[in-house]
């Protein structure tokens, strides 16, 4: 059956440092990979989407890789602060006809002072 | 802010009964997607609503239905609740393009079943 992981362990790291989170998949050929950021007890919000014939893309301190060989997605936040403390999802979609998100159960992401 | 709101914010219902949760879309959406996320885990698709027709499907039984409205609005009802029914429910709504669609949550119902 498909599945979709994510280091269930929350990740601790100091501002500043670079966090990167990873999400790899078995069963699946996505045509695309979303991330989001979740804050307790509200809704996803949408971070970045990588297509699978893309290898990386970035927006501001994210980046996301996507390696289809590898079944494996890597999401890096750079220069990471306080703020960015949250979970991330990490979602697939296929090329189904309709655009439903089959989600990772994310991970925590804790960034100190 | 996504613009998608819904509601109730908050819910306790007892085993047996049965709920509805409704969702306005963001502006210029046509499509709303319903998801269940259970503590610590993932969002898991339920349905999809594309302009009042259901358009697919997750592995949830027949007691979870839905409706869409003409203003593209959508409600989500459970029947004959169970306490695993005890989750927080998302709305999401997207505007095909094509491609893809990048999906805009709501701040999600808390349902709790007792």
């Amino acid at each position: 059956s498909q599945k979709i992981e994510q280091n269930s362990e929350a990740l601790n790291i100091q501002e500043g440092k670079t966090a990167t989170l990873t999400c790899n998949y078995t069963n699946y050929s996505p045509a695309y990979l979303q991330w989001y950021r979740q804050d307790p007890g509200r809704g996803p919000v949408f971070l970045l989407l990588i297509r699978e014939n893309e290898k990386e893309k970035r927006k501001e301190r994210l980046k996301v890789t996507f390696d289809t060989t590898l079944k494996q997605s890597l999401f890096h936040i750079t220069a990471s602060q306080p703020a960015d403390s949250a979970t991330y999802l990490c979602a697939l979609e296929g090329a189904s006809g309709y655009s439903t998100l089959t989600f990772g159960k994310g991970t925590m992401l804790l960034v100190s002072p | 802010e996504t613009g998608v709101t819904q509601s109730p914010t908050h819910l306790i219902k007892t085993r047996g009964q049965q709920v509805t949760l409704r969702c306005s879309s963001q502006s210029g959406h046509n499509t709303v997607s319903w998801y269940q996320q259970a503590l610590g885990q993932g969002p898991q698709f339920i349905f999809q609503y594309y302009r009042e027709e259901e358009n697919g499907r997750g592995n949830f039984p027949p007691r979870f239905s839905g409706l869409q409205f003409p203003n593209y609005s959508s409600e989500l009802n459970v029947n004959a609740l169970e306490l695993d029914d005890s989750a927080l429910y998302l709305c999401a709504s997207s505007a095909p393009s094509g491609a893809t669609d990048t999906q805009y949550f709501g701040p999600g119902t808390r349902l709790t079943v007792l």
